[in-house]
């Protein structure tokens, strides 16, 4: 079973700092997805990315997959409060798993 | 309403009971899931479904049962709760590849 690995698991940092948060994996991804989740709430969804190197930016979030499609990142430039929550990466080959994600705290 | 919808939000129940959470979605999307998720333990699989009438086992699927009579619908069903099945239940669905949509959640607690 592929498992995928996210860290660091928390994470508290200031407004307006930048930080990056990972997902690995020892095998190969079809494709990985990341998403956010706040308190009492779902998922949502935030990309998918599906090519080795490819690079997608969503505002001040910017989403790498590595060239080997084994490990993804997660980076956030300017982080605000809003950014809180449970980042959660998902992947896999036949089949989907689930991180056990990086809890992000923004504190004013 | 568009989307995805569970019900009830919020349900207390004793152990041994059944118990039915429901799941809807508006988009036609052929793939639904239910997922519990448990501090420590993340987003963990119970079933899904590739279709109406089709569905298969999770990494969790002992003590649920699920159906699919309807593309819209995917209820799951505790046939006698017990107290470990006290969790947050989320169903999802997806046309297929891409990521998945996520309802709002069921919190359920087991007495």
């Amino acid at each position: 079973t592929q498992l995928l690995e996210q860290s660091p698991q928390f994470l508290s940092i200031q407004e307006g700092e930048n930080l990056t948060v990972y997902c690995n994996s020892s095998s190969v991804f079809s494709s990985l997805q990341w998403y956010r989740q706040e308190p009492g709430e779902g998922p949502v969804l935030l990309v998918t990315v599906v090519t080795g190197g490819e690079v997608k930016k969503l505002k001040r979030l910017t989403f790498q997959f590595g060239d080997a499609r084994k490990d993804s990142s997660l980076h956030i430039t300017a982080a605000q409060p809003g950014d809180t929550g449970l980042y959660l990466c998902e992947g896999g080959s036949e089949k989907l798993v689930f991180g056990k994600g990086t809890k992000l705290t923004v504190n004013p | 309403d568009a989307g995805i919808t569970q019900s009830p939000r919020y349900k207390i129940t004793e152990t041994g009971r059944q118990v039915t959470l429901m799941c809807h979605q508006t988009w036609s999307h052929s793939y639904m899931f239910w997922y519990r998720q448990d501090l420590g333990h993340g987003l963990r699989l119970i079933y899904y479904s590739a279709a109406a009438d089709i569905t298969d086992k999770g990494e969790v699927p002992d003590g649920y049962v699920v159906s699919r009579s309807k593309t819209e619908n995917f209820p799951l069903t505790l046939e006698s709760a017990t107290r470990s099945q006290t969790s947050v239940y989320f169903c999802a669905s997806t046309r297929g590849g891409g990521g998945q949509f996520f309802g709002p959640g069921t919190r359920l607690t087991v007495l």
